[in-house]
């Protein structure tokens, strides 16, 4: 079946824009989670969703990086106000339930702001 | 200090070689631990979880050491195949993965 998916798959902005990433779970999986991640890092966590409620943003680096999933499937990352340092491989994964079980990833935005 | 620690490396080894790479957590708290695989400009899949008792899934083997908070992944007759970047990594609360910078694998013919 599908995959997760990501769009778009790569975004130049210039410093200053807003940008809004999108990902497209795997049909049915309830949590939704988006990573960052820098060149030659780990993902790092960014912001959880159980179905469409956020429950866990402690990730986000700043109040200009905002998540939504308004009805519990598709979910939006915006980046408000871009900065160069918020260059990096955006990441979405799903997983079916709550809990630590696997989580399947997207293939990535890979965020460039100059 | 992060919260999950791997040697970046790169590990060089010839086709048919044992490797093994260690990853330490900070956080005593942490629930269950898992070892992922990226290949480059890749996203991260599940390579296998890791169990307190040991677990192994072909060439694969991991191990857990809650006292020392250490976790291992040894792969036994690498395959070129093989090469990418393992990521070593925690869950602590919830659903939250915290990932360690991962080990990168490079396997020569």
């Amino acid at each position: 079946g599908a995959g997760v998916s990501q769009s778009p798959r790569y975004k130049v902005a210039k410093r200053g824009q807003d940008v809004a990433l999108r990902c497209d779970p795997i049909s049915g999986h309830v949590s939704l989670f988006w990573y960052q991640q820098a060149l030659g890092q780990g993902p790092e966590f960014l912001t959880y969703f159980q179905n469409e409620a956020q429950l866990d943003k402690s990730g986000l680096p700043s109040d200009r990086f905002f998540a939504e999933r308004p009805e519990g499937s598709v979910s939006t990352l915006k980046i408000q106000r871009t900065q160069q340092e918020d260059s990096a491989v955006y990441l979405c994964a799903s997983s079916l339930i709550h809990g630590p079980y696997e989580q399947y990833f997207g293939p990535g935005t890979r965020l460039t702001v100059t | 200090r992060k919260e999950v620690e791997q040697d970046p490396g790169p590990f060089n080894v010839p086709e048919g070689a044992t490797v093994a790479f260690n990853c330490t957590y900070s956080n005593s708290a942490s629930q269950s631990f898992f070892w992922y695989r990226q290949d480059c400009r890749k996203e991260p899949k599940l390579l296998m979880s890791v169990y307190s008792s040991g677990n192994e899934d072909g060439r694969f083997t991991a191990q857990l050491n809650r006292a020392s908070q250490y976790i291992s992944l040894l792969i036994r007759d690498s395959k070129l195949s093989d090469s990418a970047t393992y990521l070593c990594v925690v869950n602590r609360r919830g659903n939250m993965l915290t990932f360690g910078g991962g080990t990168r694998l490079m396997v020569k013919p």
